[in-house]
């Protein structure tokens, strides 16, 4: 399966805006769904489709998408945020899901 | 409130088989597919698989093809996911999560708490 890509790492100041990207080809068909992850924490869902927030989530995080780009911005990032960001869609084929290879963002 | 409860932790040794239960509780077990997803310590999210609890249709990353299976038993709205042929490279965290599959804006919620699977001889 083709992988989606993203940036390694990223950090941003505190109260300021940060956006992680999420490359693939899929990306042209398919939304990405994004998903925070903190350590030794199950994954959240923080985005997903046209930028819909879950319930409970913040509306610093909302998504967009460009070409075969995929986007997750964070407006105002704070000291919780820092986290592992991981975006999710299918593959090249469309049969299969994969995640991206995750964006660690630290908040300093 | 959607919820899933992961079995515990298990420690088996390399050769052996894993069989992880989620239960699921606060919604419509048959209305949404059941995904499999593992993190190794100091790696990325693995989607390792999915099912839909109506009907039974599986599918599953090329990498677990000849290894995992995944069943439902929609009786007790439960999912179970075996992995065979244990290596030490599958100790991980196993998570089982609620999604939906088949749109242009799949989305996976809530996650179970995680099973912890140690392979070790």
């Amino acid at each position: 399966s083709s992988a989606l890509t993203q940036g390694p790492a990223v950090s941003v100041a505190l109260g300021q805006t940060v956006r992680i990207t999420c490359q693939g080809d899929s990306l042209r068909t398919y939304y990405a769904s994004w998903y925070q992850v903190r350590p030794g924490q199950a994954p959240v869902l923080v985005n997903y489709g046209a930028n819909i927030r879950p319930s409970g989530i913040p509306h610093r995080f909302s998504g967009s998408r460009s070409g075969s780009t995929a986007s997750l911005t964070i407006v105002g990032a704070q000291a919780e945020d820092e986290a592992d960001y991981y975006c999710y869609s299918r593959d090249s084929s469309g049969d299969h899901l994969v995640f991206g290879t995750g964006t660690q963002v630290t908040v300093l | 409130q959607a919820q899933l409860m992961q079995s515990g932790a298990e420690v088996k040794k390399p050769g052996a088989s894993v069989r992880i239960s989620c239960k699921a509780s606060g919604y419509t077990f048959s209305a949404y597919h059941i995904y499999w997803v593992r993190k190794a310590p100091g790696q990325g999210l693995e989607w390792m698989g999915i099912i839909n609890p109506n009907g039974g249709d599986t599918s599953y990353a090329q990498k677990f093809q000849d290894r995992v299976t995944m069943t439902t038993d929609t009786s007790m709205t439960t999912a179970y996911m075996l992995l065979r042929s244990l290596k030490s490279e599958d100790t991980a965290t196993y998570y089982c999560a609620r999604g939906t599959f088949g749109y242009y804006d799949d989305w996976v919620d809530p996650w179970g708490q995680g099973t912890p699977v140690i392979v070790s001889s």
